[in-house]
């Protein structure tokens, strides 16, 4: 089992619509966790981080986490063709910051 | 606020031999963390310097070591290049350390031929 997995995509969503984007991870004492956009040929971008059990909002992104189930997930509201790129989770381990292989979300017009 | 930068931004270089990759973090941050990212294996963890001491260090072979100075600037070495240590080299600054949120810089390509 992975240590953080996501489903590589790509996901497609029409402008407009809602794009959810899914991680889990398998270290039940992670703290931290972080979400990256990664456009093609760039570095990862900071999204979104959270480290409390619930939602936490920042503009058309919402992340949320549930530690009970290891899950941590992405929304983005009102999707649009900027935001095609991959989603990258991060989640802090023991030692080390541990990255999902991302998801590519494909927003079209 | 400048952002992370790196230099080179591009390399190539021969198997058998060594490169050094510099990292500057943004001001004020005293973490930096190094970063390999390739196609297959996504973004491996390299290892993290805080304070110039070495906190962590992922799953890679001795031939590859870092440091960083009094600054804050990292610098990254590979040495005894192979042709599967192309890739690219991020490093990324945080204020506090990995726990917190870690901005990017924008890489080193390496090609190894």
């Amino acid at each position: 089992q992975k240590e953080v997995e996501q489903n590589s995509g790509p996901l497609s969503v029409p402008e407009g619509a809602i794009a959810s984007l899914n991680c889990t991870y398998s270290d039940r004492g992670s703290q931290s966790f972080f979400w990256y956009r990664q456009y093609s040929g760039k570095s990862p971008e900071l999204i979104m981080s959270i480290y409390s059990n619930g939602d936490k909002e920042d503009g058309r992104f919402t992340a949320q986490l549930n530690k009970a189930s290891q899950y941590v997930s992405l929304l983005i509201r009102d999707s649009q063709p900027s935001d095609s790129a991959t989603y990258l989770c991060a989640v802090k381990g023991t030692d080390k910051l541990i990255f999902g292989t991302g998801t590519r979300l494909q927003v079209f017009p | 606020k400048a952002g992370v930068t790196q230099t080179p931004r591009y390399l190539i270089k021969t198997r058998g031999q060594q490169v050094t990759l510099s990292c500057s973090p943004i001001s004020g941050h005293r973490s930096v963390s190094w970063y390999q990212q390739t196609p297959g294996q996504g973004l491996q963890f390299l290892f993290e310097y805080f304070s110039e001491t070495q906190r962590n260090k992922g799953n890679f072979p001795g031939r590859f070591s870092g440091r960083q100075f009094s600054n804050s600037r990292s610098e990254m070495n590979v040495s005894t290049l192979e042709l599967g240590d192309s890739a690219l080299y991020l490093c990324a600054s945080s204020l506090l350390g990995s726990n917190y949120e870690q901005y990017f810089g924008p890489g080193t390509r390496l090609t190894v031929t």
